[in-house]
């Protein structure tokens, strides 16, 4: 099925650092959600973005709908070792029947050596 | 707190064998959701439905089918395991036209 673009498709953190990655499509979404999976494990929900231009904040996690409501970007500021992980983005366009993700190709985050 | 449960958290099944994953919800959601995830090809959706007794199919159905029987409760099947459906399964359910929420998943080991 179809993929928003989602990049960078790997970064490393050091602690400390902010770090920050970014979904684009060339379809308009009704709602943007940012998921982080641990490995073995289901992917858990950040933040959800309802409303174009919409700035919200879950600790140090930060997330905006960008005003064409064609992307989004999500910020994590200070990162931690626990911050290790892959974050998905998921654009949902309502339908009259269910509504279906579709999903970013996730980034993976991993802790410079 | 949402809550999703998946029925088990690692499956080994033989070629041939049908299989059940199950998994419940605890938050009255009208939607629910099956997906597999496989490394470099993300999360694709198997099928959903909206409403017990109702399902559709999603981007790749072939090989399952689903029940909804009650509102909780949604079960994905393996109608004749094969060795290409060894997969993380993951479930999902959604209130009407908002936000997924996601089980722990079932890691299945077809042999």
């Amino acid at each position: 099925g179809q993929q928003l673009n989602q990049s960078p498709q790997s970064m490393f953190i050091q602690e400390g650092e902010d770090v920050s990655m970014n979904c684009t499509s060339s379809s308009i979404f009704n709602t943007w959600l940012w998921y982080k999976q641990d490995p073995g494990e289901g992917p858990v929900l950040l933040i959800a973005l309802y409303k174009a231009g919409e700035l919200t904040s879950n600790g140090r996690l930060t997330a905006q709908f960008g005003i064409t409501r064609k992307d989004s970007f999500l910020n994590i500021s200070a990162s931690i070792p626990s911050d290790v992980g892959i974050y998905f983005c998921a654009g949902v366009l309502f339908k009259a029947a269910g509504n279906k993700l579709t999903f970013g190709g996730g980034t993976r985050v991993l802790v410079k050596p | 707190d949402v809550k999703v449960t998946q029925s088990s958290r690692y499956l080994v099944k033989r070629t041939g064998e049908k299989v059940f994953l199950e998994c419940v919800q605890d938050m009255d959601h009208e939607n629910m959701f099956w997906y597999r995830q496989d490394p470099g090809l993300g999360l694709r959706l198997i099928y959903f439905s909206y409403d017990v007794k109702m399902k559709e199919k999603g981007d790749i159905p072939e090989g399952y089918s689903v029940s909804r029987e009650k509102k909780e409760r949604f079960s994905l099947i393996l109608e004749s395991a094969s060795t290409n459906q060894t997969s993380m399964y993951l479930c999902a359910s959604s209130p009407r036209g908002d936000t997924q929420y996601f089980g722990p998943g079932t890691r299945l080991t077809v042999l």
